[in-house]
C-alpha cells in the first residue's frame, strides 16, 4: 500500500463544504484511494473510493488529479454529525484480504 | 440488513487472563477482519478469515489467534493478556471476493487489562 500524508486537524462551519487533503504521491497505477471516517467510539465507516475518475455518491465527492498523487474529499454540507476522524487509504482493495493500512487521519470539527 | 456485531461491547480482565471476543457479519459474508485500535498506534490489522481458513495475517504475537465458524462468524482470542493489549477491537466483514469492495466495520469491543 501507498504511503499516505494528510493534516491532522481541520475545522469546517456547519453548513459549508469540508475539504479533506491527502497526498498518495508513491501510488501505484492498480492500487485505489479509499476514505473511511470514524465518529468517536464507532467503528470506521467507508465513504467512498475511486481509482482514476472523480467519484460521487450521496454522502461525498471525491476528486483525484490527473496524476494520482493526490486526491481530495468534499463533503458538500458538513453537519455536526460529521464530526470525526477521517481516513485516506491508498491500496490494492480490502475486499478479497480484509487489511487497509490506516495512518492517523485527518480530525475534522465541524463548528455551529 | 443487519449490521456487523461485535460482543461483548465492554470488557475488563486481569493480567495473564485470556480473553475470547465475538464477531457476526453482515449476512452473507464470507470474509471477517479483525483490527486493533490504541490511541498510540492507531488501528492495526490483526487477522482476516473466508470460509474458515486464515487468508492473511498481521504483525502480532501468537498470543492472537481466532477463527472462524461455517456461518461466518468469527472469534479472536488473546492468551496471556497484558497490559497493552487494552484496546478496541474491530471486526469488518465483506463478501471477500471482490478486490475493491469495501469493508464493514462493527461498533467493537472495548478491551481493559488491569
Amino acid at each position: 500500500d501507498a504511503k499516505t500524508t494528510q493534516p491532522p486537524s481541520m475545522d469546517c462551519a456547519e453548513g459549508r463544504a469540508a475539504n479533506l487533503p491527502c497526498n498518495h504521491s508513491t501510488i501505484s497505477g492498480n492500487e485505489y484511494v479509499y476514505w473511511y471516517r470514524q465518529i468517536h467510539s464507532q467503528g470506521p465507516q467507508y465513504i467512498i473510493h475511486g481509482l482514476k475518475n472523480n467519484e460521487t455518491n450521496e454522502m461525498a465527492s471525491l476528486i483525484i488529479t490527473e496524476d494520482r498523487k493526490s486526491s481530495t474529499l468534499i463533503l458538500p454540507h458538513a453537519t455536526l454529525r460529521d464530526t470525526a476522524v477521517y481516513y485516506c487509504i491508498a491500496g490494492l482493495g480490502s475486499g478479497n484480504t480484509g487489511k487497509l493500512i490506516f495512518g492517523q487521519g485527518t480530525t475534522l470539527q465541524v463548528k455551529p | 440488513k443487519a449490521g456487523v456485531t461485535q460482543t461483548p461491547r465492554y470488557l475488563i480482565k486481569t493480567r495473564g487472563q485470556q480473553v475470547t471476543l465475538s464477531c457476526s457479519p453482515i449476512s452473507g459474508h464470507r470474509s471477517v477482519s479483525w483490527y486493533q485500535q490504541t490511541p498510540g498506534q492507531g488501528l492495526q490489522f490483526l487477522f482476516e478469515y473466508f470460509s474458515e481458513t486464515q487468508r492473511n495475517k498481521g504483525n502480532f504475537p501468537g498470543r492472537f489467534s481466532g477463527r472462524q465458524f461455517s456461518n461466518s462468524r468469527s472469534e479472536m482470542n488473546v492468551s496471556t493478556l497484558e497490559l497493552g493489549d487494552s484496546a478496541l477491537y474491530l471486526c469488518a466483514s465483506s463478501s471477500g471476493q471482490a478486490t475493491n469492495e469495501k469493508l464493514f466495520f462493527g461498533s467493537g469491543t472495548q478491551l481493559s487489562v488491569l
